[in-house]
């Protein structure tokens, strides 16, 4: 069956250092997201690609950077953790909708980050 | 910006009953798509129902439905017959900028 994962689940990082969390989906969808989920403010989303090497900043991508290389990744790359990137990150994955846009996305479970 | 908004941080119901969350919507287009999805805690993601802006029938699915008021932008669901297994976080969402309101957190009492 199709899936999409996300690797690892959990993380704790320091203050400063760079991370990079995994997102796999063999879906072969085009479009790929990263959402951040924070208590009160519900899913935000951070980057969305819509095919390789297409990348596009989402309403909160300050400190974060994600490459397309290939349909089935869509790493996100925390440039120098930061305690207010402590957050549960979510990768999802759609197919090209139509006109209005009609796709379901599909989910990670999630990563649990924690910077201290 | 497209704005999705929830204003029921959290709901409880009674197993049985029927309870409705609300979601009001921001958008210049004239046709798009709504959803909802619900978050169990185990946080998958589940998309529980969708509604086209042009279509005039309120969609269902079993025992969730919507009540979409175009004019008003706004696009409440409906659970009847709640189970505890309904008890999760919902999420309204706007695909066409994969936009979520902040979401409602349902409860559902034995």
């Amino acid at each position: 069956d199709a899936e999409i994962t996300q690797s690892p689940r959990h993380k704790i990082t320091e203050t400063g250092r760079q991370v990079t969390l995994a997102c796999h989906q063999t879906w072969n969808h085009n479009n790929m997201f990263w959402y951040r989920q924070d208590l009160g403010h519900g899913l935000r989303l951070i980057h969305y690609s819509y095919g390789v090497h297409d990348t596009n900043k989402g309403e909160v991508s300050d400190g974060y950077s994600v490459s397309r290389s290939n349909t089935e990744d869509l790493p996100l790359t925390l440039e120098s953790a930061a305690s207010s990137q402590t957050s549960v990150y979510f990768c999802a994955s759609s197919e090209v909708g139509g006109n209005p846009v009609d796709t379901e996305a599909f989910f990670g479970q999630g990563t649990r980050l924690t910077v201290v | 910006a497209q704005t999705v908004t929830q204003s029921q941080p959290e709901m409880s119901v009674q197993e049985a009953e029927t309870v409705t969350l609300s979601c009001t919507y921001d958008t210049s287009e004239s046709d798009y798509y709504l959803f909802w999805y619900k978050q169990p805690p185990s946080r998958q993601m589940i998309l529980v129902i969708r509604q086209e802006a042009y279509k005039q029938q309120n969609a269902t699915e079993n025992r969730f439905s919507v009540n979409f008021q175009k004019a008003a932008k706004s696009f409440s669901l409906k659970i009847s017959d709640s189970q505890l297994g309904d008890a999760a976080m919902y999420f309204c969402a706007y695909p066409n900028d994969m936009r979520f309101g902040a979401g409602t957190r349902l409860t559902v009492k034995p």
